[in-house]
């Protein structure tokens, strides 16, 4: 059970877009279950789930996220960038016989 | 209002036992999974172990397992983790989650505890 792989740091200024990656296997993120998900953690706070089911939103997150998977891999991508969105960004997905699975964390950081 | 109350995180030696629980409110607690995250100081998540409504499937993560027991009581609307043969690297803020999936675990969580905290330490 080895984290899933994201990129440490991404960065960009406010208004623009940016995309985190999530590589996994065919045993998580790239199985026929559908269960990727997504979390936003800032500092000292619990995380807050921004995307479940791949690309589906729950109530009341900004529709400037979106999610999307191909193959072994998940994405996250963050339209209109705001200096709120400044936080730490994880993936998560189910990885079979009833576990799941994070991703090694990415710091977003607003220029 | 939805929330998720951890306790019984504390201070113990190397090989002790501690309990955790967490009390939930504003939700049918019998319709949905639950978990335990955790998160190490200044680390990244690590899921530890989740279970469905009626306890019928329940998971662990390979670090834990033979170690940490989780349970539920739907009656008191309650979720627990007992943990057995503790160890350095299980310190750490554990969170309760609710998933976000009516019936069987979707494993997208949407409604988290504060966390308590375990630190493990000789």
């Amino acid at each position: 059970q080895s984290a899933l792989t994201q990129p440490a740091s991404v960065s960009g200024s406010p208004g623009q877009s940016i995309t985190i990656s999530c590589t996994g296997t065919s045993s998580d993120i790239g199985s026929r279950y559908n269960y990727v998900s997504w979390y936003q953690q800032h500092p000292g706070k619990a995380p807050k789930l921004i995307i479940y089911g791949v690309s589906s939103r729950p109530s009341g997150v900004s529709n400037r996220f979106s999610g999307s998977k191909s193959g072994n891999a998940a994405s996250l991508i963050i339209s209109g960038l705001q200096a709120e969105d400044e936080a730490e960004y994880y993936c998560s997905s189910y990885s079979g016989r009833n576990t799941g699975i994070f991703g090694t964390g990415t710091k977003v950081t607003v220029l | 209002e939805v929330q998720l109350v951890e306790s019984g995180g504390d201070f113990v030696q190397p090989g002790r036992s501690l309990r955790l629980s967490c009390a939930a409110s504003g939700f049918t607690f019998d319709d949905y999974a639950m978990h335990w995250v955790r998160q190490a100081p200044g680390k990244g998540l690590e899921w530890v172990s989740g279970v469905r409504w009626d306890s019928v499937t329940i998971g662990y993560a390979d670090s834990v397992k033979g170690r940490f027991t989780i349970s539920r009581d739907n009656a008191k609307n309650s979720l627990f983790l007992q943990m057995n043969s503790l160890r350095i690297d299980d310190t750490a803020l554990y969170y309760c989650a609710k998933d976000i999936g009516y019936g069987d675990p979707h494993y997208g969580l949407d409604v988290w505890g504060q966390g308590t905290t375990v630190t493990v330490s000789s």
